[in-house]
């Protein structure tokens, strides 16, 4: 069974520009989860969205950031305009999650932006 | 104070050694724990889950102290292999909010 795709895997883009990730979480999984990673950091939630619904996107920089997850499947998190300080490395992770158990989070591989 | 707290290390120990790792966590009313491990440029990836009555898979043993919020993470008889990120996860919010610590590194050498 194919595991959380994530696209692209590496971004080089110039401060201003923007940019999209995209991801496809396991098949039948209700919860998609987007994180930021920076170096030697845990990761971050950006946000959470349970089937179509963003349940907790408390933390996402809502100026420049923006995300959405269409027809509960696939989502996409983009950024615009990027800042030298968005470098890191975005990751999705998917779940089943029921009712209120917590199931074992899944993440793709990762998208590593660089801005210079 | 942080959400999830952690030694972010690094541990250096020799092969075959006992190694332990500690988690704090600020919400009493949190309600799941977990370790992942996360090698060097690799996404995380669920290590094991942690129950109230403690748990042990292989050379990894896993406690939670719900009076003091801790959890930690004992590896015994530590592999080369074992060297990684060790994160420690933790529902912070209602519905399903995990919420990972820095991540304590760990250096198994020979």
């Amino acid at each position: 069974e194919a595991g959380v795709v994530q696209s692209p895997r590496y971004k080089i883009i110039e401060k201003k520009q923007p940019v999209a990730f995209w991801c496809n979480p396991i098949s039948g999984h209700n919860t998609l989860y987007w994180y930021l990673q920076n170096l030697g950091q845990g990761p971050e939630l950006l946000i959470r969205y349970e089937n179509e619904e963003a349940v907790d996107d408390s933390q996402l920089p809502k100026d420049r950031f923006s995300a959405e997850r269409l027809k509960g499947v696939d989502s996409t998190l983009k950024i615009q305009p990027a800042e030298l300080g968005d470098s890191a490395v975005y990751l999705c992770a998917s779940s089943l999650v029921l009712g209120s158990v917590t199931g074992e989070l899944f993440f793709g591989e990762g998208s590593r932006l660089t801005v210079l | 104070r942080k959400e999830v707290e952690q030694d972010p290390g690094p541990f250096n120990v020799p092969e075959g050694a006992t190694v332990a790792f500690n988690c704090t966590y600020s919400n009493s009313a949190s309600q799941s724990f977990f370790w992942y491990r996360q090698d060097c440029r690799k996404e995380p990836k669920l290590l094991m889950s942690v129950y109230s009555s403690g748990n042990e898979d292989g050379r990894f043993t896993a406690q939670l102290n719900r009076a003091s919020q801790y959890i930690s993470l004992l590896i015994r008889d530590s592999k080369l292999s074992d060297s990684a990120t060790y994160l420690c996860v933790v529902n912070t919010g209602g519905g399903n909010k995990l919420t990972f610590g820095t991540g304590t590194q760990l250096k198994v050498e020979l």
